[in-house]
């Protein structure tokens, strides 16, 4: 079957410009993740949906960060302005939700987003 | 603050060797590790998991070992084959729901 998918695959902005990424989780799956990886370092926590509500968004560095799932299926993150530190690889994950167990994580092959 | 460390960039193994990938955490909180595997230009995979109340999981050449009294996770990978070789993360948990990442150790598995 088809597993998470996301577009674009890659994305050159201009510095202040505004970037919107696109993620399609698995059918079925509640729960979704944004996670953002710098060159050389581990994916880091951005932000959670559990269907369309946003449970936790501890992770997005700034405010000219933003992420929606207004019909609990598809997600985008938009960010704002772009910095060139926000330059990375963006991964979206999907899961089943089964009460407070682990479900696994299935990830997209991410977004890599170049800020010049 | 890093959470979960992973101080070896790379590791290169002979094939059919032990592969031996080590992670260091420092919030006792966690209660759950996982590994992921990934390839270039992929998302990570689920390798394997153990919760906090058991030491050791295995699962065929894969086995995952935990000492919580030294913080430390280490992955067991034997024999080892070069379709091993990847970039390997160990990441940690408080509520299933965030997960905290080292930085990914990068395996070669020489033929």
């Amino acid at each position: 079957g088809a597993g998470v998918s996301q577009s674009p695959r890659y994305k050159v902005a201009k510095r202040g410009q505004d970037v919107a990424l696109r993620c399609d989780p698995i059918s079925g799956h509640v729960s979704l993740f944004w996670y953002q990886q710098a060159l050389g370092q581990g994916p880091e926590f951005l932000t959670y949906f559990q269907n369309e509500a946003q449970l936790d968004k501890s992770g997005l560095p700034s405010d000219r960060f933003f992420a929606e799932r207004p019909e609990g299926s598809v997600s985008t993150l938009k960010i704002q302005r772009t910095q060139q530190e926000d330059s990375a690889v963006y991964l979206c994950a999907s899961s089943h939700f089964r009460g407070r167990a682990y479900n696994e994580q299935f990830f997209g092959p991410g977004t890599r987003l170049t800020v010049l | 603050d890093q959470q979960v460390k992973q101080n070896s960039p790379s590791l290169s193994v002979q094939e059919g060797r032990i592969s031996i990938l080590n992670c260091d955490y420092t919030n006792s909180m966690f209660d759950y590790f996982l590994w992921y595997k990934k390839y270039p230009a992929e998302g990570p995979t689920f390798l394997i998991s153990i919760s906090s109340i058991k030491d050791k999981n295995e699962d065929g050449r894969f086995t995952v070992f935990l000492n919580k009294s030294a913080k430390h996770l280490s992955l067991h990978i034997v024999p080892s084959q070069p379709g091993d070789s990847a970039v390997y993360f160990c990441a940690a948990s408080v509520d299933f729901n965030k997960f905290y990442f080292g930085s990914g150790t990068k395996l070669n598995v020489k033929p």
